[in-house]
């Protein structure tokens, strides 16, 4: 079944604990992105990936990194996470036209 | 950068028709896109429009015009289960980077 997955689902966490959120796809697409969304804001972009090894900045970089070793991984990362960053995220793959998009990652910073 | 309008909420009745509206304002324009996102869920790709004019799929269509910057999607025969958010986004020639709209939310009602 081509999906994308994400992990974990849901996590609470401190501030300044480095956390990684992981994304992974099965349809051998070569464009992955990260999302979050907050009420009233819509998604928005944080980072996206072309292909292996090609990032770049969406609308939301500052405080996120992530990284494309594989094609079929795109893990985030939140180095000093803080309460701001306290979102859904969701991780999506593309193929022409349309994204294919995880299942969500509700994270909490205290 | 990109800017999207779109209203906040739609209401209609079960078995009627309904069209959301998108304005767009884009720097690069590569094609607009429409996602539904039920509560609690993650987007799903409805369509995608590269060029002027009408895509149909189901009972769901969407629309396109380049020149006035606007587009829409319109759905048929609608049923309670159609009852979720709705967004529309852009992606940006230069960047690659996509933009989305912060959603109209529609419910169908009985």
């Amino acid at each position: 079944e081509a999906q994308v997955t994400q992990n974990p689902r849901y996590l609470i966490t401190v501030t300044g604990k480095k956390l990684t959120v992981t994304c992974s796809q099965n349809m051998n697409h070569e464009y992955m992105s990260w999302y979050r969304q907050d009420p009233g804001l819509g998604l928005r972009q944080i980072y996206y990936s072309m292909n292996v090894e090609v990032t770049d900045k969406g609308d939301v970089p500052e405080g996120y990194k992530v990284s494309r070793k594989e094609k079929r991984n795109f893990p985030l990362i939140l180095e000093s996470p803080s309460p701001n960053q306290t979102s859904l995220y969701f991780c999506a793959s593309r193929t022409s036209g349309g994204q294919f998009f995880g299942p969500g990652t509700r994270l909490t910073v205290l | 950068g990109q800017s999207l309008e779109q209203p906040s909420e739609v209401t209609a009745v079960e078995g009627a028709i309904v069209q959301i509206n998108c304005t767009y304002q884009t720097s690069g324009f590569y094609g607009l896109s429409w996602y539904q996102q039920h509560d609690g869920g993650a987007p799903t790709f409805l369509s995608y429009n590269a060029l002027d004019g009408l895509e149909e799929t189901g009972r769901f269509s969407s629309f396109l015009s380049r020149s006035d910057s606007y587009g829409y999607l319109l759905l048929q025969e609608l049923q309670m289960k159609d009852s979720a958010s709705y967004f529309c986004a852009v992606r940006d020639t230069g960047r690659r980077a996509l933009t989305f709209g912060s959603g109209t939310r529609l419910q169908v009602q009985p």
